[in-house]
């Protein structure tokens, strides 16, 4: 069946270093791919997404690249903030499903 | 734009009694899903509203659990009688439907925090 691996937190950072977060799924088809952000207390927020191979989503400083050879869509941030402390699920939905299949979550924690 | 609407936002009850949510999705969306996301976990979903049918129910307990959409617009996610281990935050999301496509990307709301004692 489809489903979607992340790597486990919590991960912490200083303020301005970069960021990666792993996401590799297993899916039939071509399932789209999204980052989905949590702030405390908060519902999820959509970050960026990706329709089909070599797309790359972006927004706010992230951005991941859909790898269909690889199966993955790795989170990425040049440069954190404190402000960027959350929760990141990597999710995928197919068509062929009408489902969406999320992650586990990833807790990034940036320190001043 | 405005977003998914969920109440209340938190609730605290004893287990053997019963709960009730509600959500309002985004105006137009004919898509609508019910989250359960237990702490530290990804949000498993519960039912899935196609207007006012149900595309998949297979991880909603139905012996406890009962979810409907009458009007193809909110829903009310319905627990009884709760169990502790119902403690979660219940995120109500939705998304508009395209029949080349498929569902669009899910907003959510905010979400319920239940706590069962």
């Amino acid at each position: 069946g489809n489903s979607v691996t992340q790597m486990e937190g919590p991960v912490t950072l200083s303020e301005e270093a970069f960021l990666t977060i792993n996401c590799t799924y297993t899916a039939t088809g071509y399932p789209s791919l999204f980052w989905y952000v949590q702030y405390p207390g908060e519902g999820l927020q959509l970050l960026l997404k990706a329709t089909k191979a070599d797309d790359k989503g972006s927004n706010k400083g992230f951005e991941a690249t859909y790898r269909k050879e690889t199966t993955s869509f790795h989170l990425e941030k040049g440069s954190v903030q404190v402000s960027d402390s959350a929760v990141y699920f990597c999710a995928l939905y197919t068509s062929g499903t009408y489902k969406y299949i999320f992650g586990t979550g990833t807790r990034l924690k940036v320190l001043a | 734009e405005a977003g998914v609407a969920q109440s209340p936002r938190y609730k605290i009850i004893e287990k053997r009694q019963s709960v009730a949510f509600w959500c309002n999705p985004i105006s137009g969306h004919a898509t609508l899903y019910w989250y359960q996301q237990i702490l530290g976990q990804g949000p498993k979903l519960l039912i899935q509203f196609q207007n006012n049918g149900v595309v998949d129910d297979s991880q909603l307990p139905k012996d406890r659990f009962s979810a409907e959409r009458l009007k193809g617009v909110d829903s009310t996610l319905k627990i009884q009688p709760a169990k502790l281990e119902d403690s979660a935050v219940y995120l109500c999301a939705s998304s508009s439907f395209d029949r080349g496509r498929g569902n669009t990307e899910a907003f959510f709301g905010q979400g319920t925090r239940l706590t069962v004692v």
